[in-house]
């Protein structure tokens, strides 16, 4: 079990490009949550998606990020028209159920860099 | 959401136990509490989880009062390699949404 997988580990944009952030779930996980850090700072929450169904996206800004969990395929964060305040470190959990605390697991994260 | 409030920073030597308290005056009767560590460039990892007394398992120990509003996650005989930050988070056993914090950064000196 390879547990959550993100890619890239590192990605740099330019200024108004967009990113486009990936994870893959545990086996048997079907809850993906998506998390923002910046540097020196706690996780915030920015969304949770079951298989093609957003459940929570209270933590995401309204503006150019979006998510998506299709039916096959990793969980996919979009940002479009990156800004430098956009920079930071972006991490993926997956559970087997709701709300299961002992399920989260946690990716080792995506490092966005905006130039 | 319960909020938590840590230490920001704690130092400690190798083999010493550590403990390190968390806040959380405004706990709810369903709330859990939930440590997790995280290293430099990696995902925060579950560490230990309970809801009253004392709970153990083979990295730590958690304690928590009768009235719940804080808890002490105790490390034993630390090592350089559990220099990491340490979060305390609480919330219901449904609650999808951590509330992480800033974490208490614990480094261990030899």
């Amino acid at each position: 079990n390879a547990g959550v997988m993100q890619n890239p580990r590192h990605l740099v944009r330019r200024r108004g490009q967009e990113a486009r952030l990936r994870c893959s779930p545990m086996k048997g996980h079907s809850h993906v949550y998506w998390y923002r850090q910046l540097p020196e700072e706690g996780l915030k929450f920015m969304v949770y998606l079951q298989k093609e169904n957003i459940i929570d996206e209270s933590g995401m800004p309204k503006e150019r990020f979006s998510a998506e969990f299709p039916k096959e395929g990793p969980s996919i964060l979009r940002i479009q028209q990156v800004v430098r305040g956009d920079s930071a470190a972006y991490f993926c959990a997956s559970s087997p159920v709701e709300g299961s605390n002992y399920g989260y697991t946690f990716g080792s994260g995506t490092r966005l860099t905006v130039v | 959401l319960a909020k938590t409030t840590q230490p920001i920073s704690m130092d400690s030597y190798e083999g010493q136990e550590v403990n390190i308290t968390c806040s959380h005056n405004n706990i709810a009767t369903n709330d859990y509490i939930t440590w997790y560590q995280q290293f430099p460039s990696q995902g925060p990892r579950f560490i230990i989880q309970g809801y009253k007394t004392k709970v153990t398992n083979e990295v730590a120990s958690l304690f928590i009062p009768a009235d719940r509003k804080s808890s002490t996650l105790s490390l034993p005989r630390v090592s350089l390699s559990d220099t990491a930050v340490y979060y305390c988070l609480v919330g219901d056993i449904d609650f999808n949404k951590f509330y992480f914090g800033s974490g208490t950064k614990l480094n261990v000196k030899p």
